[in-house]
């Protein structure tokens, strides 16, 4: 079984600063890992995945994460935030392998991203 | 291309009602997925759809049943509503049961008083 935790259930920000929003997770197999981001009253957005290779990923909006296998961590990060960033982030993983059933994914809990001007 | 779209935006049931929620996926999809996001929670997965069969089901009960037709489009249905079942209900389509790909339509605001 897969799970993820969210370490920070908020994050408030001042514009301008750079911010990490904290992720990890407990698997038995290998993982995908995926960041979404939810803006008030929307769905979710995929702002970046990490499916095998550089342990760096680049994604939109600014935003990269960084995979770290020993720690099971995949940690978000934006050198410079802005008051558009406002939003709820969704640390997310998905087994590798097609097993025959469905690919779901398994989410956190999600930090609320608050940026203050 | 159309994204993913879901109907109604919004509704309010009483407690021990029926609803029906409806997803239309993304052109050239053929595999949806329901989540279920509780307030302040991460999505829950429910079940996924392929080619109109059920392909897999989360940890819910059986009165959350689903249908798919043939345009790929998905219908979720829940059964004697309860106060719990107040939540966003997500639908998400991807180009086939193998992707990991998934993308997710704004939402069903689902209130039971």
């Amino acid at each position: 079984a897969q799970s993820v935790t969210q370490l920070d259930s908020q994050v408030p920000v001042f514009e301008e600063a750079p911010v990490e929003l904290r992720c990890n997770y407990s698997s038995s197999v290998s993982v995908y890992l995926f960041w979404y981001v939810q803006y008030p009253n929307q769905g979710l957005q995929l702002l970046l995945k990490y499916l095998s290779g550089s342990t760096l990923v680049k994604g939109i909006n600014g935003f990269e994460a960084e995979f770290n296998k020993s720690q099971t961590s995949f940690h978000l990060r934006k050198p410079s935030v802005h008051i558009s960033d406002t939003a709820e982030y969704f640390c997310a993983v998905s087994d590798p392998l097609f097993r025959g059933s469905a690919r779901q994914l398994t989410f956190g809990s999600g930090t609320q991203l608050t940026v203050l001007p | 291309e159309t994204g993913v779209t879901q109907s109604p935006t919004h509704l309010i049931k009483t407690r021990g009602q029926q609803v029906t929620l409806r997803c239309s996926s993304q052109s050239g999809h053929n595999t949806v997925s329901w989540y279920q996001q509780a307030l302040g929670q991460g999505p829950q997965f429910i079940f996924q759809y392929y080619r109109e069969e059920e392909n897999g089901r989360g940890n819910f009960p059986p009165r959350f049943s689903g249908l798919q037709f043939p345009n790929y489009s998905s219908e979720l249905n829940v059964n004697a509503l309860e106060l719990d079942d107040s939540a966003l209900y997500l639908c998400a389509s991807s180009t086939d049961r193998v992707s990991y790909e998934q993308y997710f339509g704004p939402g069903t605001r689902l209130t039971v008083t």
